[in-house]
């Protein structure tokens, strides 16, 4: 079945550092999401990515989505102690467009 | 606009034991999700429903759990009989259709001891 790899599992900053999570598909993906959940929360959703070779910003977060449609990236430039939590990447393909959520980043930043 | 509520919060039970959960999505969600995440794994989805149909149960262990949305709105994950390794986070979430962003609730933290 579909799997969903992130690297690193975890990754300790420095605050003003920046911080890239990679997620991997075995499989073409017809969409990928990014979610963060914070220590104790829920995850939040924080983009969608459709297209080829798409990149998406967000203030300090960029996303991107390979184009081979198989990988995607989270990168953070200049962290700050309020991006502290577990980024996921979820993708999904196939009949059902399940979402597979990856194995997560969690990320630590010290101020 | 309100958000996916869920109940309850918290809840141990001793193994054997059953247990429900209740979700109620944001008004106009057709798609509904149920997740399990165990502690430190990202959530893994049990049971997705468009309206008041199930459209994937494929991870569900079915000898054990069961969900039902009734009339497309609120749903219901039941455990019965709970085992050990049930303890984890169930999260409900809900979006506007499949594939689109999905909203999670709070989560029902379960501890089977």
């Amino acid at each position: 079945g579909q799997q969903v790899m992130q690297i690193p599992q975890y990754q300790h900053v420095q605050e003003g550092e920046d911080f890239t999570t990679y997620c991997n598909s075995s499989t073409t993906l017809s969409n990928i999401q990014w979610y963060k959940q914070r220590p104790g929360g829920h995850p939040v959703f924080l983009i969608q990515l459709v297209k080829s070779g798409e990149v998406k910003k967000q203030k300090r977060l960029t996303f991107q989505f390979g184009e081979a449609k198989k990988n995607s990236s989270l990168h953070i430039t200049a962290t700050q102690t309020t991006d502290v939590g577990t980024y996921f990447c979820a993708a999904s393909g196939g009949a059902t467009n399940k979402l597979i959520f990856g194995t997560g980043t969690l990320l630590a930043v010290q101020p | 606009e309100a958000g996916v509520a869920q109940s309850p919060r918290y809840k141990i039970i001793e193994k054997r034991q059953s247990v429900a959960f209740w979700c109620n999505p944001i008004s106009g969600h057709a798609t509904l999700y149920w997740y399990q995440q165990i502690l430190g794994q990202g959530p893994k989805l049990l049971i997705q429903f468009q309206n008041n149909g199930v459209v994937d149960d494929s991870q569900l262990p079915k000898d054990r759990f069961s969900a039902e949305r009734l009339k497309g709105v609120d749903s219901t994950l039941k455990i019965q009989p709970a085992k050990l390794e049930d303890s984890a986070v169930y999260l409900c979430a809900t979006s506007v259709r499949v594939a689109n962003e999905q909203y999670f609730g709070p989560g029902t933290r379960l501890t089977v001891t």
